[in-house]
């Protein structure tokens, strides 16, 4: 089975600032992709960043950067110099052949 | 190119009362998905179809739910009866072929049960 926790439900930073979220992973596959889709008010999910596990080197999409750890099974996002409008929820997903995600952390971007 | 389009995008029934909800993927998307997304919780995968072939529905409660989806396009899930505890946001996505490729998300339907 697949599963992917998020340890942290909220997190808040002042504009400007870098933030970290975490997520863990498990899967049994040793050819899975990772993703971090945002989900802002309007409920619509968009794609942040995305990491094929065969790649070693970190996936990078402007602001936004992960540190994947295959070993360790982890696969935080970070977030650069954070605006307003990254205020929103944050899950992180895994997929070999479901697309399965994890519980969700609420960031919200304080002005 | 045009998103994945669901309707309605709001729905409240009674429970016992039944209800469908339609997607439209983009075209071209062989795999399409349909999620539970229960308040303040991840979404929760309830089928994937790949054309018009279940791949997988281990997750859906197949004594009220059921999907659809002719001609390998559109898809329809619907419940009956529906339930208090159904009530949640209820997304589809699709994506094309290709192991990494993005799964692009429809704005949703909220479903409330009264």
């Amino acid at each position: 089975a697949q599963t992917v926790t998020q340890s942290q439900p909220e997190m808040s930073v002042q504009e400007a600032e870098t933030v970290t979220l975490s997520c863990t992973y498990d899967t049994s596959e040793n050819n899975y992709y990772l993703f971090w889709y945002k989900q802002p008010p309007s409920r619509q999910m968009i794609l942040v960043i995305r990491q094929e596990a065969y790649k070693q080197q970190n996936a990078t999409e402007n602001r936004f950067s992960v540190n994947f750890q295959k070993a360790a099974k982890s696969f935080s996002l970070k977030i650069s110099d954070s605006q307003l409008g990254d205020t929103a929820m944050y899950f992180c997903a895994s997929k070999n052949e479901k697309l399965t995600f994890g519980t969700g952390t609420r960031l919200t971007i304080i002005p | 190119e045009a998103g994945v389009a669901q309707s309605p995008r709001y729905k409240i029934i009674e429970k016992r009362q039944s209800v469908a909800f339609w997607c439209n993927p983009i075209s071209g998307h062989a795999t399409l998905y349909w999620y539970q997304q229960i308040l303040g919780q991840g979404p929760k995968l309830l089928i994937q179809f790949q054309n018009n072939g279940v791949v997988d529905d281990s997750q859906l409660p197949k004594d009220r739910f059921s999907a659809e989806r002719l001609k390998g396009v559109d898809s329809t899930l619907k419940i009956q009866p529906a339930k208090l505890e159904d009530s949640a946001v209820y997304l589809c996505a699709s994506r094309s072929t290709g192991a990494g490729t993005e799964a692009f998300f429809g704005q949703g339907t909220r479903l409330t049960v009264v």
